[in-house]
Formats: C-alpha cells, sequence, structure tokens
C-alpha cells in the first residue's frame, strides 16, 4: 500500500511569492495534518483536517491556509513568503481523531531566498 | 513552547549496544508516539502508546510511559548502525484534539 505521498520534494521560491504544497493521505485516511520543521527542530503543528472540516490551527499567521478535497487529499498554501518559512514541510494522515497513529510523508523542502 | 523535551540530546554508541531515550511532557495527554527521521526526511512512525498503557514492545523497542511522572523512554535494544537518526516523541492531549506536539529530538549516532 502507498503511503502518505507530497509534492513536490523540493521548492525555492524568492520573498514575496506564494507556495502551494500537496499531500494525499493513506487510502482510507480522513484525516490530514500539517507541520513545519525547522532545522534542528522538532515539528510544528499548522492545521488538521477531518473530513474536509479544519479541526485545529497552530498559530501560524493568516499566510497558512490549507483545504481538504472530497477525495482527503490537501494542500497547504503560504502567501507572502518570507525567508523564516524555509523549512520542511511534512504531512500527516490518520484513520480518523483521535487515538491513532499519525503517518507521516517524506516532506516537502522549501527554500526561501 | 515545547510540550514535550528529550533527553539526551545527543547519543552516541557502539553497535550491539542498548540506546535509551527520554521524553518528559507537562500536560495530561491521550497517545504519545516515537517517531525516527533520518536526514531531514520524512518521520517513520515507530510505536504509539496509550495513557492508559505502562509499556510497548515491538522487535527491538521497548516503550514505557509512566504518566505520574509525566515522562515515556524509549529502548532499542542490540542498536544497529542503520537505528542512527533522530528520534523524537509526539503527545495529543486531552484539550488539544490528534494535533502532535513534539520535542526538540534525540540525535543518536550508532557506530560500527
Amino acid at each position: 500500500d502507498a503511503g502518505v505521498t507530497q509534492s513536490p520534494t523540493h521548492l525555492i521560491k524568492t520573498r514575496g511569492q506564494h507556495v502551494t504544497l500537496r499531500c494525499s493521505p493513506i487510502s482510507g485516511h480522513k484525516s490530514v495534518s500539517w507541520y513545519q520543521q525547522v532545522l534542528g527542530q522538532g515539528p510544528q503543528f499548522i492545521f488538521q483536517y477531518y473530513e474536509k472540516e479544519e479541526r485545529g490551527r497552530g498559530n501560524f499567521p493568516d499566510r497558512f491556509s490549507a483545504r481538504q478535497f472530497p477525495n482527503y487529499s490537501s494542500e497547504l498554501n503560504v502567501n507572502a513568503l518570507l525567508l523564516g518559512d524555509s523549512a520542511l514541510y511534512l504531512c500527516a494522515s490518520s484513520f480518523q481523531e483521535p487515538y491513532y497513529e499519525q503517518y507521516f510523508g517524506p516532506g516537502t523542502r522549501l527554500t526561501v531566498t | 513552547s515545547q510540550q514535550g523535551e528529550e533527553d539526551p540530546q545527543a547519543l552516541s554508541i557502539q553497535e550491539g549496544e542498548n540506546a535509551t531515550m527520554n521524553c518528559s511532557y507537562k500536560t495530561s495527554i491521550n497517545n504519545l508516539q516515537w517517531y525516527r527521521q533520518n536526514s531531514g526526511r520524512g518521520l517513520v512512525h515507530l510505536i504509539l502508546i496509550r495513557s492508559n498503557e505502562r509499556e510497548k514492545h515491538s522487535g527491538r523497542l521497548r516503550v514505557t510511559l509512566d504518566t505520574s511522572k509525566k515522562s515515556s523512554s524509549l529502548l532499542i535494544t542490540a542498536s544497529r548502525a542503520a537505528d542512527t537518526a533522530s528520534y523524537f516523541c509526539a503527545t495529543d492531549g486531552e484539550t488539544s484534539g490528534s494535533r502532535l506536539t513534539f520535542g526538540e529530538g534525540t540525535q543518536l549516532t550508532v557506530n560500527p
């Protein structure tokens, strides 16, 4: 079975630009979460979606937004990119919430110059 | 602020030795999960332990949970060079739903 997939693998953007990251959960999983991991730190929670509804939002500015589609895939959008947005963006899926293991994708490495 | 804190920050051992990593957290939890990460790549799920469980095994991994001390430990027995990675604990809480709160991680190096 395919695991969580994310695209693209790597991305280089300049300050002020916009970026869209994509995630496909494990088949049958209805919950998708997004995390940001800055080099040398643990991942930080950004968003969680379950059954296409936002169920949680971390301490991130409004420049960050996300959505979940009917097939449970998800997009993370970041507007007006800052240098500090450079990080590994991780997507995780789980069967349902809560009490279930969350499985992570390989991540998208975003570099903002 | 971080919910979980791993200890030690870095650990270097020889192949065949056991590696023990600890995690402490601050608030009540539903579950605690351990993950492995190789060189800035995706997180690999290792094991989940629920708040009403005290110990769990999976292959060479043993996880314990002490909710009275708000701490967990991950033991890797008979370590291999391939176990070299960063290890993170992550908690989800009664008030935070299924969002995971991670610690800073322990960097484990297993020397051949």
